[in-house]
């Protein structure tokens, strides 16, 4: 089945600093990628979606300035948190749809996941 | 607004017996459902999914799961479980013929007894 990874799966950085995730499909094209959040004992919440060549889209309430995201690629999604702070820690997990529409009936294929730890 | 409800956090079950983990969801239409599980160092793996038609869907892993249209269900069941069921299960809902924009319940996390 398809794969998606990402690096690296666990960082720890010093508040003020930023953090590059990056997202892979390893073996097909991504036409959409998708960032979502998850706290502790607490469901996934989607950030943005991130689609190749243009700019991504942002839920609700997610500083698009603080999470940058960058699909450069049919194969790459990244995801820059600039500035973190403690309340930035969180386990940050992308997926990747093969579709070309990027409808609903897409599977979404799941990253390992990343987890951040802001000291 | 549209929202998964898992109404177990937690359930613990012996190896060989019959599992359910419920789900209920608030759409405005029937959505898209899904059923996803999660496992240490893993990523988020589908089990089954309903977009329509058949009500019972067959998934992998023996797992099926039942669209119930007038109680906004859609349970996720297994005969007998294996100690490898152990993990975290999440049902999600899409928007039909929308978007592909996930919303997910807040996950039932499953612990087997050998």
């Amino acid at each position: 089945g398809a794969v998606v990874s990402q690096h690296p799966s666990r960082v720890i950085c010093k508040s003020g600093t930023s953090v590059k995730i990056e997202c892979r499909s390893l073996d097909f094209q991504a036409t959409t990628m998708f960032w979502y959040r998850q706290f502790p004992k607490q469901s996934l919440m989607l950030m943005a979606t991130s689609n190749e060549g243009s700019k991504a889209t942002y839920e609700q309430g997610v500083e698009k300035d603080k999470f940058l995201i960058n699909h450069a690629s049919l194969t790459l999604s990244t995801l820059t948190v600039t500035s973190a702070h403690p309340e930035d820690s969180s386990f940050y997990i992308c997926s990747a749809v093969t579709g070309l529409a990027g409808g609903s009936t897409d599977t979404q294929y799941f990253g390992p996941g990343t987890r951040l730890t802001v000291l | 607004a549209q929202s998964v409800t898992q109404p177990d956090i937690h359930i613990t079950v012996s190896e060989g017996a019959s599992l359910e983990l419920r789900c209920n969801y608030s759409y405005g239409a029937t959505p898209y459902l899904f059923w996803y599980v999660q496992s240490p160092g893993q990523g988020l793996q589908l089990l089954l999914k309903y977009f329509s038609g058949d009500t019972l869907v067959q998934g992998i892993k023996g797992f099926e799961a039942e669209f119930k249209r007038s109680q906004s269900s859609f349970n996720l069941r297994k005969p007998s479980v294996h100690w490898s069921d152990a993990a975290e299960y999440f049902c999600a809902v899409a928007p039909s013929g929308g978007y592909n924009k996930l919303i997910f319940g807040a996950g039932t996390r499953l612990a087997v007894h050998p």
